[in-house]
């Protein structure tokens, strides 16, 4: 019954190789975001996606691609990988604002994190 | 969103009450004081969210005086299972579309 769920949990692999991390949530919740944790913890927005259509695009390379089928999923692509890419990578989703304006908290929901280890 | 500035680390014992304060000097008229929790090997989670004098759940309380300027976080009797990283957003209160923003975070650490 995991709401946000990433898979896999741990991902190893060499320079250069194209990946993906998989990213399911079963909350109906219309927006989805990835993260970027580093080593010194800091936690960083990477891709948010609304009902399918990106919505924002932080300062990220280009080799990183989002990848969104439908609402309850949203992948993360890497081409080329790299050494500063290693990470851990966490998914998240909220819900769409409704009833009120500004009278929810548009709480966000994360998933439990894949860890990247390009050697 | 405005800065926030948060202790590196905390160190308390089982059963004390803990304080963890937070600054935000910049912080703007519409903006809301989030706290999220993150255990290691973990996704952040929502703690507690508020605007201004205090909010209590079931979790903490978050103190927040008129000013704004700051905020403090307070978990009373922590056990071990609240060592973790506490993070501070000061923004939107129904982000919505918009990505969370997390400064460095305090890391507790509770002893026996």
């Amino acid at each position: 019954d995991t709401a946000v769920s990433q898979t896999p949990k741990y991902l190893v692999t060499q320079m250069g190789n194209d990946k993906s991390i998989k990213c399911e949530q079963n909350l109906g919740h219309d927006t989805m975001y990835w993260y970027k944790q580093d080593s010194k913890k800091f936690l960083k927005i990477m891709f948010s996606y609304n009902n399918k259509e990106l919505i924002i695009n932080e300062t990220v390379p280009n080799r990183f691609s989002p990848k969104s089928p439908d609402k309850a999923h949203l992948n993360l692509h890497i081409n080329s990988l790299e050494l500063g890419d290693s990470a851990v990578y966490f998914c998240a989703s909220s819900p769409r604002q409704t009833g009120e304006y500004r009278s929810s908290y548009n709480e966000q929901f994360f998933g439990p994190g894949t860890r990247l280890t390009v050697l | 969103l405005a800065k926030t500035t948060q202790p590196i680390s905390m160190d308390s014992y089982e059963g004390q009450e803990v304080n963890i304060t937070c600054s935000h000097n910049n912080i703007a008229t519409n903006d809301y004081i989030t706290w999220y929790q993150q255990f290691p090997s973990q996704g952040p989670r929502f703690i507690i969210q508020g605007y201004k004098t205090k909010v209590t759940n079931e979790v903490a309380s978050l103190f927040i005086p008129a000013d704004r300027k700051s905020s403090t976080l307070s978990l009373p009797r922590v056990s071990l299972s609240d060592t973790a990283v506490y993070y501070c957003l000061v923004g939107d209160k129904a982000p919505g579309r918009r990505a969370l923003t997390f400064g460095s975070g305090t890391r507790l650490q509770v002893q026996p």
